[in-house]
């Protein structure tokens, strides 16, 4: 099993719409996670950490943990075009990230 | 804070040539990653240092990729000799350990190998 796994293709949202992603994780990386959004062309940029089970929200963005089912999610409320880019799930493990493939998530306006 | 620099920010090269990328970290930080970037493998670790001693390099593909960091301030990974599979985003990225500071990316250097 891959430390971080993010399987979904794709997600095309309509603008003002709720975009949602997922990611599953080993025991290797169960530390902390993290949910990073790379631009076409441009290097990851972290925009929400999550260290225990349950919610935390921070503007728009909402992350959700499940420690028992070793799963994240990342919800985006009130998608913006601007919100259209690449999101990485990351898990910290051994001080060090592993990172998942990423999804794709556009915003249609 | 000028962040994580790597150059160079494209390289094109042929195949069977020496490539060297080059990162400073941000300064403070004790802790430097490099990762490679392609469509069908993601962001994978290739390895990492901790106060300039390499302390995991099993993402390291084969013998011909070697990296090092000779001081605090720079790190340097070296391709030789390189091949077209060898073309990805090589990403550096350095951390202050032990606290709630993110991961900090550079800009990525593209490589493609002819």
């Amino acid at each position: 099993q891959k430390e971080v796994e993010q399987n979904s293709g794709p997600l095309s949202v309509p603008e003002g719409a709720i975009a949602s992603l997922n990611c599953t994780y080993s025991d290797r990386v169960s530390q902390s996670f993290f949910w990073y959004r790379q631009y076409s062309g441009k290097s990851p940029e972290l925009i929400m950490s999550i260290y225990s089970n349950g919610d935390k929200e921070d503007g728009r963005f909402t992350a959700q943990l499940n420690k028992a089912s070793q799963y994240v999610s990342l919800l985006i409320r009130d998608s913006q075009p601007s919100d259209s880019a690449t999101y990485l799930c990351a898990g910290k493990g051994n001080n060090r990230l592993a990172f998942g493939k990423g999804n794709q998530v556009v915003v249609i306006p | 804070d000028a962040g994580v620099i790597q150059s160079p920010r494209h390289e094109v090269t042929e195949m069977g040539q020496e490539v060297t990328l080059r990162c400073k970290p941000i300064s403070g930080h004790n802790s430097l990653f490099w990762y490679r970037q392609t469509m069908m493998r993601g962001l994978e670790l290739l390895i990492y240092f901790n106060n300039n001693v390499p302390i995991d390099d099993s993402g390291m593909p084969e013998d011909r990729f070697s990296a090092k960091m000779p001081n605090a301030s720079f790190s340097t990974l070296k391709i030789q000799p390189s091949e077209p599979r060898d073309s990805a985003v090589y990403f550096c990225a350095s951390i202050q350990t032990g606290t709630n500071s993110p991961l900090h990316f550079g800009n990525g250097t593209r490589l493609t190998v002819t």
